[in-house]
């Protein structure tokens, strides 16, 4: 069962531009939301995250978005730039039982020169 | 260097070997879990930790067993690997006031 759906799978865009990653979960008890970058050969590193009791979060050149009625979120990056080409993973946490993550699927981006 | 780290980096087993996939933290952090990762499936996780003694399982638990005897350390053992347990296996810890996981640079993991 995913309760983590993640879209797209991958993304292509233009340097400057803005990519959009959204995801969407099932379980109404989770309580923390971030967002993960993973370059090739590296593990995942925490990137951005939010908690439901706010809808808009930023740090530098990402923003999470956060809908709780639709239970959704999304992550924007603001002027791309090469470098942040990499997988980007939503996951979704509770602070009750495992406290583990549950990872969406990924999405690759490729920012273009 | 305060982090997760994991041991070994890359490990070829044929089937039916055994192994154990080493993690160790020296942040203190209570809470720690092993994820896989594949193609397309995001990270999925086999076993977690909410403190030392205590263990439980994941999603995908099967042909992986895990011991928490001191709050640095989480081995994975691999009981009879198979092919299908061919993949990237990452350890990751937090702390208690932190939701933040810390993960290790994984372990590339090939079954033949």
């Amino acid at each position: 069962q995913q309760q983590v759906k993640q879209s797209p799978q991958s993304l292509i865009v233009q340097k400057g531009g803005i990519p959009i990653i959204n995801c969407a979960y099932e379980n109404t008890a989770f309580d923390y939301f971030p967002w993960y970058q993973q370059f090739p050969g590296k593990g995942p590193a925490l990137l951005i995250a939010i908690r439901p009791d706010v809808s808009e979060k930023k740090e530098g050149r990402f923003t999470i978005s956060f809908n709780k009625s639709a239970k959704q979120f999304s992550l924007h990056i603001m002027d791309s730039q090469p470098g942040d080409s990499a997988t980007y993973f939503c996951a979704a946490s509770m602070d009750t039982g495992r406290r583990a993550l549950t990872f969406g699927s990924g999405t690759r981006l490729q920012v273009q020169p | 260097n305060a982090g997760v780290t994991q041991t070994p980096k890359f490990q070829v087993l044929k089937t039916g070997q055994s192994m154990t996939l080493q993690c160790a933290q020296d942040m203190n952090h209570e809470y720690m879990s092993w994820y896989r990762q594949d193609p397309g499936m995001g990270l999925r996780l086999i076993h977690y930790s909410v403190g030392a003694g205590i263990t439980d399982q994941g999603e995908v638990p099967n042909g992986y067993n895990v011991s928490r005897s001191t709050t640095e350390d989480f081995p994975l053992r691999l009981l009879s690997a198979a092919p299908s347990q061919t993949s990237v296996y990452f350890c990751a810890s937090r702390d208690r006031v932190d939701y933040g996981y810390t993960f290790g640079s994984g372990t590339r993991l090939t079954v033949v």
